[in-house]
């Protein structure tokens, strides 16, 4: 039962142009959204997040989109940097729920100089 | 800056054995999970863990596997007789609060249990 799908396994882009991540979901119970990023031999670590009061949250060259009706969120990074190559994850919960996140299987960015 | 650490890195053990996953959790944290992701699938939750006792388990962890935080200060994940289908990455995360500020959710590097 994917909950939190992440349908690219890998997507590669060249540096300083738009890196796009989508991310689905089924669970409208879903609330806050987060991406994680992980590099070889580390764990996940906290990248942005978006409550569905938003369709929209930025920090700095990262954005996340959310479209509430399709169930979908985007991350975009702009410019991509090699540095950004990593694994990413989307993660949903509800909140006042469980405190568990629900994470996809995650999409692995190349960003090539 | 505090991290959460995990213990071993690699692990290797024999099916039918009993593996111990450490972690120490970032010392002020309340809140301890294990996770764990099978290759090539997603990270899925095992276990909460809160006041010393589980606050939600999922199906995955059934009576094979306990959790025990035994001095305040390590935590850890007890798989008493191992099958192949548990090799996998297991990680350990904590965090301060009880409620809300999921983004405070520090994870380990990860412990990879190969069960041959």
């Amino acid at each position: 039962d994917q909950q939190v799908k992440q349908n690219s396994p890998s997507l590669s882009v060249q540096e300083g142009r738009i890196s796009i991540l989508n991310c689905d979901y089924t669970n409208s119970m879903f609330d806050y959204f987060l991406w994680y990023k992980k590099y070889p031999a580390e764990g996940p670590t906290f990248l942005i997040s978006i409550s569905s009061i938003k369709d929209k949250n930025e920090d700095g060259r990262f954005t996340v989109f959310l479209n509430k009706s399709a169930k979908h969120l985007s991350l975009h990074i702009v410019p991509s940097q090699p540095g950004d190559s990593a694994v990413y994850f989307c993660a949903a919960f509800t909140q006042g729920g469980s405190e568990k996140l629900v994470f996809g299987k995650g999409t692995k960015l190349t960003v090539n100089p | 800056e505090p991290e959460v650490t995990q213990t071993p890195s690699h692990q290797v053990t024999q099916m039918g054995q009993e593996v111990i996953l450490r972690c120490v959790p970032i010392s002020n944290h309340l809140y301890f999970y294990w996770y764990r992701q099978i290759l090539g699938q997603k990270v899925e939750f095992l276990v909460s863990f809160y006041n010393n006792e589980i606050s939600e388990k999922s199906e995955i962890f059934d009576d094979q596997f306990s959790v025990e935080r035994p001095d305040g200060s390590n935590f850890t994940l007890k798989i008493r007789s191992t099958k192949l289908e548990d090799s996998a990455m297991y990680f350990c995360a904590s965090r301060r609060q009880v409620k809300g500020s999921v983004e405070k959710l520090f994870f380990g590097s990860g412990t990879q249990l190969s069960v041959l």
